[in-house]
């Protein structure tokens, strides 16, 4: 079955630019999206179809995604960013989420 | 405003049966793939399968099928989640989820909590 491979844990301090790797057989030719989840509450996305920002997201959040990996870039940092990230891709019409990435802004 | 609000929590003892729902609205129901996710206590989440509300066509992921089973009833905008015979292992958190074009989940429920305990 298909797998996306997310690290861990990131940090990254406030100001400074945070990226998040996803990776997965040939992620490239599929649409990867991301979700930021803080604690208690439910996920949200930020990102979709590699690269959108869907309405409320703040421009600071980017990504992008060619040949086995997919990546979020968070610019400019801020406390509010600490949260989980999942990425997720659809594969054989099942969606498939990585493990999730734990961001701490130091 | 589009809103999915799902049951409350639930307190089961193993061997027990379960189903609980998740009502859409603010949108077309039937038009949109309803998904349910899970969440294990400090875990990642879990896709176990969609719904595709206007005609039941439904999918699971390999890890769920069989675990249980996904229904709709288009006529009351609500999606099902059900267990047959839970198990301590299905305590999580589960969120029901809204999928746009390319299966991204562009609206989430705001999650039933499952504790399956003797």
């Amino acid at each position: 079955s298909y797998e996306l491979i997310q690290p861990p844990s990131v940090s990254v301090s406030p100001g400074q630019t945070a990226n998040i790797t996803c990776s997965g057989d040939r992620l490239g030719d599929k649409y990867a999206c991301w979700y930021q989840q803080k604690p208690g509450q439910s996920p949200v996305l930020v990102i979709y179809q590699d690269n959108k920002r869907p309405s409320g997201i703040p421009e600071r959040f980017s990504g992008s995604n060619s040949g086995n990996t997919a990546t979020l870039t968070i610019s400019g940092t801020q406390a509010m960013d600490e949260a989980d990230y999942y990425c997720q891709a659809w594969d054989s019409s099942i969606v498939v989420f990585g493990g999730g990435t734990k961001l701490t802004v130091l | 405003e589009v809103q999915l609000v799902q049951s409350g929590a639930e307190v089961k003892k193993p061997g027990e049966s379960l189903k609980i729902s998740c009502k859409g609205s603010g949108y077309r129901f039937s038009s949109y793939w309803i998904g349910w996710v899970r969440q294990m206590p400090g875990k990642g989440l879990e896709w176990m399968g969609i719904i595709y509300p206007d005609d039941s066509d439904t999918r699971y992921s390999p890890s769920f099928q069989g675990q249980l089973t996904i229904s709709a009833d288009k006529s009351l905008s609500t999606v099902y989640l059900q267990w047959s015979s839970l198990k301590a292992s299905d305590t999580a958190m589960y969120y029901c989820a809204r999928h746009m074009g390319t299966m991204t989940v562009d609206y989430w429920g705001q999650g039933t909590r499952v504790i399956v305990s003797s």
